[in-house]
């Protein structure tokens, strides 16, 4: 089936630093998405990506949080600075239409900040 | 608050048995529930999926009962097998045009067959 691709698999940054996350969503799909999950619990929601615009975000999209997708290349989640607390995977996901479509997910980034 | 409950935490079964995994919600507006699998090292994917105009959703061994008055619906597995093993997240959203894109997710239920 489509897949999303996410780069890298494990990240470990120094606390303060900057990172970059970056997300090959499935072809010809419209809506992106980056999702944060915490040792193996419930997939929390950061942001909804549309048409080059933020949508929609949640409290855990902080200042620090940013998203892109400059044309034709990766959907990109930078954090500056890292915090210890932003250490989770971090899935992407896409769809090809809103809300009540099948989301695809990738197989996340795990970041650990220390 | 929690938008989305799930139970069991965890869930146990003899392969052959069928396996219920309950989920409730508490926003009376959300119109889609999908029901995603996750393995270990992986992204959760579409197991299946219901609308809330419907009380039954089937596809081959796995069924949805949705309870629209209740705000409750369960995942039936049935004639659980081994690769079944796996995290079962229950998902509320919206449709189009009535609200936002956001999945909600309960915390999940992690199901395994008694080897």
């Amino acid at each position: 089936g489509p897949k999303v691709l996410q780069i890298p698999s494990h990240q470990i940054i120094d606390m303060g630093q900057m990172v970059t996350l970056n997300c090959d969503p499935v072809s010809n799909h419209l809506y992106f998405y980056w999702y944060k999950q915490i040792l193996g619990q419930q997939m929390e929601f950061l942001v909804n990506f549309y048409n080059g615009k933020v949508m929609e975000k949640s409290k855990l999209f902080k200042d620090q949080f940013s998203v892109e997708r400059p044309d034709g290349s990766y959907f990109t989640l930078k954090i500056q600075p890292t915090a210890l607390e932003d250490s989770a995977v971090y899935f992407c996901a896409s769809s090809p239409s809103g809300a009540g479509t099948e989301v695809f997910f990738g197989k996340g980034t795990r970041l650990t900040v220390v | 608050q929690q938008q989305v409950r799930q139970s069991p935490q965890s869930l146990t079964v003899w392969e052959g048995e069928t396996a219920i995994l309950n989920c409730s919600y508490e926003n009376s507006a959300f119109d889609y529930f999908p029901w995603y699998q996750q393995f270990p090292g992986e992204g959760p994917a579409l197991l299946i999926s219901i609308l809330s105009v419907s009380d039954k959703k089937e596809d081959g061994r796995f069924t949805i009962f949705f309870n629209k008055r209740e705000k409750k619906l369960s995942l039936h597995i049935a004639d659980s097998q081994p690769g079944d093993s796996a995290t079962y997240f229950c998902a509320a959203s919206f449709l189009p045009g009535t609200g936002s894109n956001r999945l909600t997710f309960g915390k999940g239920t992690k199901f395994s067959l008694i080897p």
